[in-house]
């Protein structure tokens, strides 16, 4: 079955440290997303990649890097300059148009 | 400034009894509508989506949403919960013309609780 693929689905680090969450997906997508969730809030759009090598900075970007050298995947590295990195973590992906978003099952992430 | 609201943060209803949940947004044309449900730790799956065409647009679950665009409201319904309904709803946009963009916006959410 085709679907996007999230892992781990729980992280820990220190402080200090940067972490890389992982999302697959093989539903042929072009434009990839990540998005962070907070208690409370609804999803904030961290970065997003429409195709290979290309991406841009979303609403909260800061502390945050992406890479997309295959269409398949598009990792998200939360570095240390992130100042509250503790949030559950959701990836996304679509057809190019305005098809809805398809998510994986998130990735928690707890920095301590 | 484009938005999207939900105005309700929580609803308890009772299971058996109807549901509305109210999303409102703020574009100046009309958008392209989705309802997305949250379980706990998981992600997002889509309940339903609207484009344009008959504004009373059926989902899955039993789920339906009715577009109005006279008060820029795209509200979520359900006849009767069933307490697997229990969860949290979040109402988005498109504009029209996105080209895939970054202009996906989320309301704020509204977690649902249903009572035996």
């Amino acid at each position: 079955d085709g679907g996007i693929t999230q892992s781990p689905k729980y992280l820990f680090r220190k402080e200090g440290q940067n972490v890389t969450l992982s999302c697959e997906q093989n539903l042929n997508h072009d434009a990839m997303y990540w998005y962070r969730q907070d208690p409370g809030q609804g999803l904030r759009l961290i970065y997003y990649s429409q195709i290979v090598n290309d991406f841009q900075k979303g609403d909260i970007a800061e502390g945050y890097s992406v890479s997309r050298e295959k269409k398949e995947s598009f990792p998200l590295t939360v570095t240390s300059a992130q100042k509250n990195p503790t949030a559950f973590y959701l990836c996304a992906s679509r057809h190019p148009g305005n098809s809805p978003l398809h998510f994986g099952n998130g990735t928690r992430l707890t920095v301590t | 400034a484009q938005s999207v609201t939900q105005p309700d943060i929580h609803i308890t209803v009772s299971e058996g009894a109807s549901l509305e949940l109210r999303c409102n947004y703020s574009y100046g044309a009309t958008p392209y509508l989705f309802w997305y449900v949250q379980s706990p730790g998981q992600g997002l799956q889509l309940l339903l989506k609207y484009f344009s065409g008959d504004t009373l647009v059926q989902g899955i679950k039993g789920f339906e949403a009715e577009f109005k665009r006279s008060q820029s409201s795209f509200n979520l319904r359900k006849p009767s919960v069933h307490w697997s309904d229990a969860a949290e709803y979040f109402c988005a946009v498109v504009p029209m013309n996105n080209n895939a963009g970054n202009m996906l916006t989320f309301g704020g959410g509204t977690r649902l609780m249903v009572k035996p």
